[in-house]
């Protein structure tokens, strides 16, 4: 079974810094990946996501992701973050095939910016 | 434009109660899905439903049911409740095919969570 690994549950990290937040899964023939960021009391909204195509994968607020499918990651990076970048950051993989139960959530990284 | 509403926000109730929670969403989707959100534990499914009338069990589906008697609507009830049922709830939906015929692809529009408590 689909299985997705945040190695970082909290990452601390000061204004203005670089920040990289860690997704692993496990292999499948085809994926689409997804990353999901909550704000505090707010639902999960859909910060990018890759489904083919360039393996460099831009997003809302600065954010990117880079697919490597022979590493199997999908590591959220952004050059310099703010303070309105603290939240909760989820990763996520479809299994490319219409399977509705098939999206499968990490555990989530909780990401604190420090001015 | 609503997205996908879930009420009530917060609900406290005592074992054994029961209770119901209302999700709807205005994007004409065919697929929702109910989930819950524990500390550490990412988002567990709940259950799903591909369409009207259709439901199905998620990951952790006992203690719970769901109904879709509407395109828009996807109920989650509680019969009996337990303290190990306190948690976040999100109701999400997703396209079946999305713009210019991209079949699914499993990105989820989420509501903004129900926070159930009980004692």
């Amino acid at each position: 079974a689909q299985s997705v690994t945040q190695l970082d549950s909290q990452v601390p990290v000061f204004e203005e810094a670089p920040v990289e937040l860690r997704c692993n899964y496990s292999s499948s023939v085809s994926v689409y990946l997804f990353w999901y960021v909550q704000y505090p009391n707010q639902g999960l909204q859909l910060l990018l996501k890759y489904l083919s195509g360039s393996t460099l994968v831009k997003g809302i607020n600065g954010f990117e992701a880079e697919f490597n499918k022979s590493q199997t990651s999908f590591h959220l990076r952004k050059p310099s973050v703010h303070i309105s970048d603290t939240a909760e950051y989820f990763c996520a993989v479809s299994d490319g095939k219409t399977s509705y139960d098939k999206v499968i959530f990490g555990p989530g990284t909780s990401l604190s910016v420090i001015p | 434009n609503a997205g996908v509403t879930q009420t009530p926000k917060f609900r406290v109730l005592k074992t054994g109660q029961s209770m119901t929670l209302l999700c709807a969403q205005d994007m004409n989707h065919e697929y929702m899905y109910w989930y819950r959100q524990d500390p550490g534990m990412g988002l567990r499914l709940i259950h799903y439903s591909v369409g009207e009338g259709t439901t199905a069990k998620g990951e952790v589906p006992d203690g719970y049911n769901v109904s879709r008697l509407k395109k828009q609507n996807f109920l989650l009830g509680l019969e009996s409740a337990a303290p190990s049922q306190t948690s976040v709830y999100f109701c999400a939906s997703s396209f079946r095919t999305g713009l210019a015929g991209v079949r699914y692809t499993g990105e989820l529009f989420f509501g903004e969570g129900s926070r159930l408590t009980v004692l």
